[in-house]
């Protein structure tokens, strides 16, 4: 069975760094892209990124919001994608969800003084 | 970046009776490739979101056949054949021929 765990979410100072992973099982974490997406309370889906896949050159995108700020990464050994995220601001609080069509059940992060 | 727009943002639906929500995008999705990276997400009630429907038509795995999805170019149509208990949530339409990937406003399906 394929599944995605994030992990990592917690409440964190403005300003300030998170690191959020996510642990696939089920399937060859090596051949696929993998996506980062976020959902602020009350509201609508957010795509933040996606790292393609080593055959792919494992590049990255991001979401125009995020740019300069997050980093994603990947361990093709440890089947584990990881986003980065730097100065932090209140408007990144949410729910981040990792997918590859098939989604997590997601990690919250607030970002509070 | 690629503007996606869905009609209703509300449908009170009764049990067994169809249902259809309408997505349109700001310009064509069909990628250079001659794909057209459309997919319908369905998130309940405090679940994370699940693909139903990817390349405006193909079922995900495990998603019953009453749900359906058709359209072309910059209009796009999920279908619920007859609407059952479960299906209760919000569907969103998301495009992905195009950095950045971009969502609907979403639908909320409820039932009347």
């Amino acid at each position: 069975e394929v599944q995605l765990v994030e992990s990592g979410g917690g409440l964190v100072q403005p300003g300030r760094s998170l690191r959020l992973s996510c642990t696939a099982s089920g399937f060859t974490f090596g051949d696929y892209a993998m996506s980062w997406f976020r959902q602020a309370p009350g509201k609508g889906l957010e795509w933040v990124g996606f790292i393609r896949s080593k055959t792919y050159g494992g590049t990255t995108e991001y979401a125009a919001s995020v740019k300069g700020r997050f980093t994603i990464s990947r361990d093709d050994s440890k089947s584990i994608a990881s986003l980065q995220m730097n100065s932090l601001k209140s408007e990144d609080t949410g729910v981040y969800y990792c997918s590859m069509d098939v989604w997590g059940q997601g990690t919250t992060v607030t970002v509070s003084s | 970046d690629i503007v996606m727009t869905q009609t209703p943002l509300s449908s009170p639906v009764t049990l067994g009776q169809p249902a259809s929500i309408s997505c349109k995008s700001s310009q064509s999705l069909v990628h250079s490739d001659g794909n057209t990276y459309l997919s319908w997400l369905q998130q309940r009630p405090g679940q994370p979101p699940r693909l139903l429907i990817y390349k405006i038509s193909n079922r995900f795995s495990g998603v019953p056949d009453r749900f359906s999805g058709s359209g072309a170019g910059t209009y796009f149509t999920l279908k619920i054949s007859r609407v059952e208990a479960e299906d209760v949530g919000v569907y969103y339409c998301m495009q992905l021929t195009q950095f950045p990937w971009t969502f609907g406003q979403g639908t909320k399906v409820e039932i009347k």
